[in-house]
């Protein structure tokens, strides 16, 4: 079955350690998302790619970076320079058409230790 | 500027209909998306709406009003598993990327 497959589910971070989440889709999608979630917020956006080898920073770059060397994987990287790191991290997916719906990973929970 | 609206926390009883209203302003539009999700889970589509009017879809049903900047979703027969997080989000602006409302958590009581 198609989806998109992030890991690990539950990660600890220790203070001035940076941090990778995966994220890996079967979709052949172009589009990809970071989005993180706060308990009471919305999803916000950190950072997103269209297409292979590109990749543009949304609302809340600051403090993560992300790689996209293949179509299938995109990972992010929770660097310490970010100093809230705590929150529910949902990477999603989306086909290049116009009116495509995003589908969803299962999440990451990152935690300071 | 972008922002959307939706209440934070609605109650309803088994069986019956609530409605959860979401209301928007953003800068181009190119679609309007409602999804579900319960805790520590992902968010999974429900509805699209991108012209006015209802889209009807078993026991969900979403409306919207672009000139109004308005939408909402209408959940008829309420089942315990319907206790969940509603989200709203509107597809538009730079990027065409999709911005999300604050999401309404609504509790179904038995």
């Amino acid at each position: 079955d198609g989806g998109i497959t992030q890991s690990p589910k539950y990660l600890f971070r220790k203070e001035g350690q940076n941090v990778t989440l995966s994220c890996e889709q079967n979709l052949n999608h172009d589009a990809m998302y970071w989005y993180r979630q706060d308990p009471g917020q919305g999803l916000r956006l950190i950072y997103y790619s269209q297409i292979v080898n590109d990749f543009q920073k949304g609302d809340i770059a600051e403090g993560y970076s992300v790689s996209r060397e293949k179509k299938e994987s995109f990972p992010l990287t929770v660097t310490s320079a970010q100093k809230n790191p705590t929150a529910f991290y949902l990477c999603a997916s989306r086909t290049g058409t116009q009116y495509e719906k995003l589908f969803f990973g299962s999440g990451t929970q990152l935690s300071v230790l | 500027g972008q922002n959307i609206d939706q209440p934070t926390e609605m109650t309803a009883t088994e069986g019956a209909i609530v409605q959860i209203n979401c209301t928007y302003q953003t800068s181009g539009f190119n679609g309007l998306f409602w999804y579900q999700q319960h805790a520590g889970e992902a968010p999974t589509f429900l509805s699209y709406n991108v012209l006015d009017g209802l889209e009807e879809k078993g026991r969900f049903s979403s409306f919207l009003s672009r000139s109004k900047g308005y939408s909402y979703l209408l959940l008829k027969e309420l089942q315990m598993k319907d206790s969940a997080s509603y989200l709203c989000a509107v597809r538009g602006g730079y990027g065409q990327n999709f911005v999300f409302g604050p999401g309404t958590r609504l509790s179904v009581l038995p």
